[in-house]
């Protein structure tokens, strides 16, 4: 079974602070997604990191794939409220077309002003 | 339409009832997950399609759950003889392409065994 380990699972920060949520498996995953989910909502695609090493960034949000595609993280820099929500990674486990989506159990972020 | 929609939004059944969980996903989207999800926690792989085959079950719990979409676009959830541990949040999913690309969620049908 592969299984994305997630941490810290909960974050109570102040606005402004950076923080850094970590994705670890000891499996290796084609590529590698975030998600970002609020109440009440499904969760929605921020970012696909594909490539060992890649890193990719969406404003204060960087993400970075690890070098042997089994671990991943996401830095958020100068926190807003608006961060605040469930942030998830999810694998992808198999090749080609028989590839589906794994995900980790979340970190629940909350920015407080 | 615009989205994945999933009917009905919420569901109370009673013990032992059968309950058939519905996914329309994006149109055109070649593959459809199920998910269950607890409050707080990541989404739990159930099942996926690629088209009207079914690709991979392993996550369903046992036998009283399976799963059909028998012409690759609606898809359907079925729990037989439900029980009360079987209350959660169901998410349905869609992606474009095959091989695990961006999944678009739908907002769930959350499901309450009484």
């Amino acid at each position: 079974t592969q299984l994305l380990e997630q941490s810290p699972q909960f974050l109570s920060i102040q606005e402004g602070e950076n923080l850094t949520v970590y994705c670890n498996s000891s499996s290796v995953f084609s590529s590698l997604q975030w998600y970002r989910q609020e109440p009440g909502e499904g969760p929605v695609l921020l970012v696909t990191v594909v490539t060992g090493g890649e890193v990719k960034k969406l404003k204060r949000l960087t993400f970075q794939f690890g070098d042997a595609r089994k671990d991943s993280s996401l830095h958020i820099t100068a926190a807003q409220p608006g961060d605040t929500g469930l942030y998830l990674c999810a694998g992808v486990t198999g090749s080609g077309n028989t590839g589906k989506l794994i995900f980790g159990q979340g970190t629940t972020l909350q920015v407080k002003p | 339409g615009a989205g994945v929609s999933q009917s009905p939004r919420y569901k109370v059944t009673k013990r032992g009832q059968d309950v058939a969980l519905r996914c329309d996903p994006i149109s055109g989207h070649v593959s459809l997950y199920w998910y269950r999800q607890a409050l707080g926690q990541g989404p739990e792989f159930l099942t996926y399609f690629n088209y009207e085959a079914q690709q991979d079950k392993s996550g369903l719990p046992n036998d009283r759950f399976s799963a059909e979409r028998p012409e690759g676009s609606i898809s359907t959830l079925t729990i037989q003889r439900t029980e009360q541990r079987d209350s959660a949040m169901y998410r349905c999913a869609s992606s474009p392409r095959q091989g695990g690309s961006e999944a678009f969620f739908g907002q769930g049908t959350r499901l309450t065994v009484v």
